[in-house]
């Protein structure tokens, strides 16, 4: 089955600073991809769409200045977490869609827990 | 977005029993969808049901779809301390297929 990759599974850094999360299609090409944050014991949020070759669509009340989405290849997608402060502490974790098999079953990776200290 | 509804919120059964988890939805959909999570991972897709389908199995699971009630339930059958996770649906409406989940149903198997 597909496969997707995220780098860093784990990252911790100082408020302030910022962190960039891969997101990899491994054994297919994605011209979509999603970024979903979850905090402990909930459900998935999604926060943005990832297009391919154009701008990130966000969702409403995340700011798009804050979480940096580049999608530069039909492979990868990257989530930057700009100035980065505690109350970003989460769970992220993307997903992508195999055109090419026909499905609509969605690919997660797995997550990246990101520590805001 | 709004997210479904899922319950119960905790479920915790013995190994060889069934476990059933319900989730409620509020728009149309094109298809409905399962994942497991287990503790600090990411998703699994277990099974995916289309609007025009009332029932779907896959090995052990069995999934129901009652669109006009905007529910569906997820049927695991002689369980296993394995199928401890969290379950989580999600709703497709079709189109750009973005998926709006569920607020999950952490499920405990004990031997």
């Amino acid at each position: 089955g597909a496969v997707v990759s995220q780098h860093p599974s784990r990252v911790i850094c100082k408020s302030g600073t910022s962190v960039k999360i891969e997101c990899r299609s491994l054994d297919f090409q994605a011209t979509t991809m999603f970024w979903y944050r979850q905090f402990p014991k909930q459900s998935l949020m999604l926060m943005a769409t990832s297009n391919e070759g154009s701008k990130a669509t966000y969702e409403q009340g995340v700011e798009k200045d804050k979480f940096l989405i580049n999608h530069a290849s039909l492979t990868l997608s990257t989530l930057t977490v700009t100035s980065a402060h505690p109350e970003d502490s989460s769970f992220y974790i993307c997903s992508a869609r195999d055109p090419a098999s026909g499905g609509d079953e969605q690919y997660f990776g797995p997550g990246t827990r990101l520590t805001v200290t | 977005s709004q997210q479904g509804e899922e319950d119960p919120q905790a479920l915790s059964i013995q190994e060889g029993e069934n476990a059933t988890m319900n989730c409620s939805y509020k728009t149309s959909i094109n298809n409905l969808q399962w994942y497991r999570q287990n503790s600090g991972r990411g998703l699994v897709h277990l099974i995916l049901i289309r609007s025009n389908e009332r029932e779907k199995h896959s090995g052990r699971l069995r999934v129901t779809l009652d669109t006009s009630k905007k529910s569906s339930s997820l049927l695991i059958t002689a369980s296993r301390a394995a199928d401890t996770a969290s379950y989580f649906c999600a709703t497709d409406p079709g189109g750009g297929n973005k998926l709006t989940f569920g607020t999950g149903t952490q499920l405990k198997v004990e031997l």
